[in-house]
């Protein structure tokens, strides 16, 4: 099956940029979706197809993608963004849906 | 705007069988746009996909998961509904039904049921 790397924790101060990685073989051919899940709170969809926003999400989170790695940056980080974030592709019509194990993110 | 809620037990016994509902609200469940998916999280861990069912009633489930899961829908009622069986402790978890767009990524998500398997 394929496998999401991500690190498990990240922890940056207040107005930082926070990097948050995402790996596996030949993720840039495929399209990859980002979450963010506060404490005891359902995951909300924060970047999908790599790099686009829904409405609502801030300018500040942003997604790229290269190679073997994907990355969530969220810009001006806020103590509001602290939370856990996954990455999710599709990958295949046997094996779909896949999540990464989850980064939790630490504003100091 | 789709809104979805789980319904079910928060409790059950090992080796019986699991079984949630979601109803959802704000579109219909047949729409084209969309497979309907299960995703649950055992506490302090990670996200796993369990399974989905497209509009057309195709299903899809977690290889790991697929001899115990079986994932139905109800269009006239606006739910669809997941059936574990053979449970664990290992299948303790909080359950969330989600809205699957085009099969690519969850964008509404329920509010999670926590399921204690004991």
């Amino acid at each position: 099956s394929y496998v999401l790397s991500q690190p498990p924790s990240v922890s940056v101060a207040p107005g930082e940029t926070a990097r948050i990685t995402c790996g596996a073989k030949d993720i840039g051919s495929k399209s990859v979706h980002w979450y963010q899940q506060k404490s005891g709170q359902a995951p909300i969809l924060l970047i999908y197809y790599d790099s686009d926003r829904p409405s609502g999400i801030p300018e500040r989170f942003s997604g790229s993608i290269s190679g073997d790695t994907a990355t969530l940056i969220i810009s001006r980080v806020e103590a509001g963004d602290e939370a856990d974030y996954y990455c999710q592709v599709w990958y295949t019509s046997a094996d779909p849906e896949v999540f990464g194990g989850g980064t939790k993110l630490t504003v100091l | 705007q789709l809104l979805l809620q789980e319904s079910g037990p928060g409790q059950v016994k090992p080796s019986e069988t699991l079984s949630l509902n979601c109803t959802v609200s704000g579109g219909p469940i047949t729409s084209s746009s969309y497979h309907w998916g299960w995703i649950r999280q055992p506490p302090g861990r990670g996200l796993e996909w369990i399974g989905s069912i497209s509009y057309l009633g195709t299903t899809f489930y977690n290889p790991s998961l697929k001899s115990r899961v079986f994932i139905s829908a109800h269009p006239s009622k606006n739910q669809f509904f997941l059936t574990l069986t053979s449970v664990t402790a290992a299948d303790t978890a909080v359950y969330f039904c989600a809205a699957d767009y085009r099969h690519h990524y969850f964008d509404y998500w329920g509010q999670g049921n926590l399921v204690t398997v004991s």
